[in-house]
């Protein structure tokens, strides 16, 4: 079945430091990707997605490619920010939509 | 629009009482989605609905969790009897006819049974 393996957290950068968080996943056929961010006490929210391959999705300066060569997802950004600090959740839906699964998610800490 | 309402935010019962959530989705989403978030197993899909019919319960983890979706704008969840275990954050999700384009959640309930 489908699936999505991130990377473990926590994560602890400094500020300005760049950011990657891998994921990889699992589907057959063409698979929707997304980034969803929960910041302390709140609800997922979407950061960003790509529906088909080289697809690059973008937000707040956070950047995913979606790259089906190497069933990837990573999320990067180029400068972290304190307010950055939260767990991202990698998460895919199949090509026919219906669930979306969510990886384990990673925390990141970012200290000024 | 409101975005997906869930109530309540907090709620605290005693072990064997009789626990229900409820949830209002984005109106015209046709799919909702229930989920569970512990520490220990992050986020699992415990059941969606599409157009208001079950498509999916395999993630109900007993009998005690039911779900129901009456109408389009409403969906509850109900777990009878309530064990500490079942303490976690609920969230509630919903998504139109073109799931690429993502879910919205709303804000959860965080459960706590004592």
């Amino acid at each position: 079945g489908n699936s999505v393996t991130q990377m473990e957290g926590p994560v602890t950068l400094s500020e300005e430091a760049f950011l990657t968080i891998n994921c990889t996943y699992t589907a057959t056929g063409y698979p929707s990707l997304f980034w969803y961010v929960q910041y302390p006490g709140e609800g997922l929210q979407l950061l960003l997605k790509a529906t088909k391959a080289d697809d690059k999705g973008s937000n707040k300066g956070f950047e995913a490619t979606y790259r089906k060569e190497t069933t990837s997802f990573h999320l990067e950004k180029g400068s972290v920010q304190v307010s950055d600090s939260a767990v991202y959740f990698c998460a895919l839906t199949g090509s026919q939509g219906g669930k979306l699964i969510f990886g384990q998610g990673t925390e990141l800490s970012v200290k000024p | 629009d409101a975005g997906v309402i869930q109530s309540p935010r907090h709620e605290v019962t005693e072990m064997g009482q009789e626990v229900t959530l409820r949830c209002k989705p984005i109106s015209g989403h046709n799919s909702l989605f229930w989920y569970r978030q512990t520490m220990m197993r992050g986020l699992e899909l415990l059941i969606y609905f599409n157009n208001n019919v079950p498509i999916d319960d395999s993630g109900m983890p007993e009998d005690r969790f039911s779900a129901k979706m009456p109408n389009a704008s409403f969906s509850t969840l109900k777990i009878q009897p309530s064990e500490p275990r079942d303490s976690a954050v609920y969230f509630c999700a919903s998504t139109g006819t073109a799931p690429s384009y993502g879910y919205t959640f709303g804000s959860g309930t965080r459960l706590t049974v004592v």
